[in-house]
């Protein structure tokens, strides 16, 4: 079974500025897939950044990576120069490969101030 | 392009009476996943579906959750005799449903409010 655990309930940013989401995963799989879904008051959840076991190198996208450690089992989000319209929750998810469900931490919120 | 939509937005039901929740997926993804989204349980998985076939349905909370897809495209997730803990976000997704990287797109949800 896999488990994800976020355990920033909330964080806060001022503008412009870096900040780090935490993400920590347990799974038996040897071959797995880590996501982060932003999602915003409105309620979708919009596909941010994906990260494979068996890449050797941290994904990237836009102001968005991912500070993946493998051996630490964590795959932290990094979103750099904050926006206003970053204020949202945020859920990290992964999934064996070979398509299947996601399973999703319980989310962080953040708050972008100006 | 269009991407996953679902109906209706909102759906108010009393309890006892039985609801139809519709995703249409993104043209060409023969993957489609329906998911809850509640206070207290977070996000959770419901049901698979790889083409019209339901691979995975581990999710489904009991047999009153019943759902189908139809011509590899539109999916239905029915709910009889609804309860009250049956209030939620359902969230319907959608992916390619195959390569390497197979990453779910999901739809703005339908909030369903049982009374």
């Amino acid at each position: 079974a896999q488990k994800i655990t976020q355990t920033q309930p909330g964080m806060f940013v001022q503008e412009k500025e870096a900040v780090t989401l935490d993400c920590t995963y347990d799974t038996s799989d040897p071959s797995y897939g880590l996501f982060w879904y932003k999602q915003p008051s409105s309620g979708e959840m919009i596909f941010l950044i994906y990260q494979g076991s068996y890449d050797q190198q941290n994904a990237t996208e836009g102001r968005y990576s991912l500070n993946f450690q493998k051996a630490r089992k964590s795959a932290n989000l990094v979103i750099s120069a904050s926006q206003l319209g970053d204020s949202a929750m945020y859920f990290c998810a992964m999934s064996p490969l070979g398509f299947q469900k996601l399973v999703f931490g319980t989310g962080t919120r953040l708050l972008v101030s100006p | 392009g269009a991407g996953v939509s679902q109906s209706p937005s909102n759906k108010v039901t009393e309890k006892g009476k039985d609801v139809e929740l519709r995703c249409d997926p993104i043209s060409g993804h023969t993957a489609l996943y329906w998911y809850r989204q509640s206070l207290g349980q977070g996000l959770e998985f419901l049901i698979y579906f790889q083409g019209n076939s339901a691979p995975d349905k581990s999710g489904l909370p009991s047999d009153r959750f019943s759902a189908e897809r139809t011509g590899g495209s539109v999916s239905t997730l029915t709910i009889q005799r609804t309860q009250q803990e049956d209030s939620a976000v359902y969230l319907c997704a959608s992916s390619f449903g195959g390569g390497r990287v197979d990453t779910q797109y999901f739809g703005p949800g339908t909030r369903l409010t049982v009374l």
